[in-house]
Formats: structure tokens, sequence, C-alpha cells
């Protein structure tokens, strides 16, 4: 079992929808959770981090964590066409200064006018 | 300017070349690190360097190598290129500053091997 999964869709919805996207991970010891997004041909850019459990809000974004059961989740709300991008799902584990990160495989968003 | 350049921007090459991918960036990081990403696999970490005398192998390093010229220069080599390491590459960086490990990525290289 990878540390990260990730459904990879694809996953296409209507404008002004709310899009949930979703990853599990095996290790408790991780604390800190990041959302990469990639447009198509670009390099990911880190969209959103949060620490431990819990919610954090940025815009239209909100990144949530539940450490009970390894969930995490990126809700958008009113998703807009250029929210059309896969996202990935990030962590590490806090202390382990040799670790790098730890990727999901991307989920692969649309979001259609 | 970018904060992290990669040359080539893609590359076609033939199976048994020697091809070598770098990697540039002005953000005075000292971590860089080299990933390729497939369709279906997802980002997966050749290799990563914490600082200019620190290399470490990732997930995948078997058939390629890395360099750190200096802080601000990571390369990769395919000592001898093969199918099946057709794949976009990326190059990222990052501090580890604060207890996090915000990663900032280049546009990526793509490299078809025929």
């Amino acid at each position: 079992q990878k540390e990260v999964e990730q459904d990879p869709g694809p996953l296409s919805v209507p404008e002004g929808a709310i899009v949930s996207l979703n990853c599990t991970y095996s290790n408790s010891a991780f604390q800190y959770f990041m959302w990469y997004r990639q447009y198509s041909r670009k390099g990911p850019e880190l969209l959103m981090y949060t620490y431990s459990s819990g919610n954090k809000e940025d815009g239209r974004f909100t990144a949530q964590v539940d450490k009970s059961s390894k969930y995490i989740s990126l809700f958008i709300r009113d998703s807009q066409p250029s929210d059309s991008a896969t996202y990935l799902c990030a962590t590490f584990e806090r202390g382990q200064a040799g670790t790098a990160l730890i990727f999901g495989k991307g989920t692969t968003l649309s979001v259609s006018s | 300017d970018a904060d992290v350049t990669q040359t080539p921007r893609n590359r076609i090459t033939k199976t048994g070349k020697r091809i070598m991918l770098e990697c540039s960036q002005t953000k005075g990081h000292d971590r860089m690190y080299w990933y390729r990403q497939d369709p279906g696999l997802g980002l997966r970490l050749i290799y990563y360097s914490f600082d200019v005398k620190d290399i470490n192998k990732g997930e995948i390093s078997d058939g390629y190598s890395v360099s750190r010229q200096a802080q601000a220069k990571f390369s990769l080599s395919l000592e001898s290129a093969i199918p099946n390491q057709t794949a976009l590459y990326f190059c990222a960086t990052s501090d580890f500053v604060g207890g996090t490990d915000t990663q900032y990525f280049g546009p990526g290289t793509r490299l078809t091997v025929l």
C-alpha cells in the first residue's frame, strides 16, 4: 500500500459546483499536509497546506484534515473553469529532516462553463 | 524571470544515448529534487539533495545519476536512455523553514526516448 492514496478521477463538474477532492494516508506520524495544483504543461504549485487536524480556508478553497481517519480533503466552492487542473495531495513526517515530500497520484478536475 | 528553470524543455533522443537535464534556481534554497511524472503514476522522486555535499536516492533512482554543481544547480543524467524513461521530468527546490517544506517546481522537461 502506498503511503498516500488519491483517486485519479477524472472528475467533471459544471461551473459553480462544489468540488470535493480527497486523499487517504497510512502513516499516523504525518503531520503536514499540502495541496498542489498543476495546470496542463506546467509544474505543480502549492495551493494550501495544513498542520495536524482541522480546517484551513483560503477564498473559495478549504483544506480539511481528519487525523483520526487519516483522511485529507480539499473543497472548492463556486468552481470556475480556471480551476480545471490536476490536484495533488502531499505530506511529510514532521521532524524527519531527511525526508522528502510524499505525493498522491493526483486528481484531474474539469470544470465546464 | 522564473525562480526555477529547466533546460531543455523538450528533448527527443534515441535508446542508448546519454542525456543530461539541467536545473537552476534563484530562490537561494538548499534543497533540490528531481521527479518524473507519468500518467497514472503521479510524481515519483528520483533523487534529492539537501545541500551541495548531500545526495540521496529517491524511489526510482535506477538508471539515473545526479550532480549538484552548486547550491543553485542540480543536473540529472540518463547514462544510457531507454524508452521507459520517456516521461515528464520536474526539478523542484525547497527551504525547510518553520517546520514546513514547501516545494517550488520548474516548468518541466518532456523527454521522449525512441
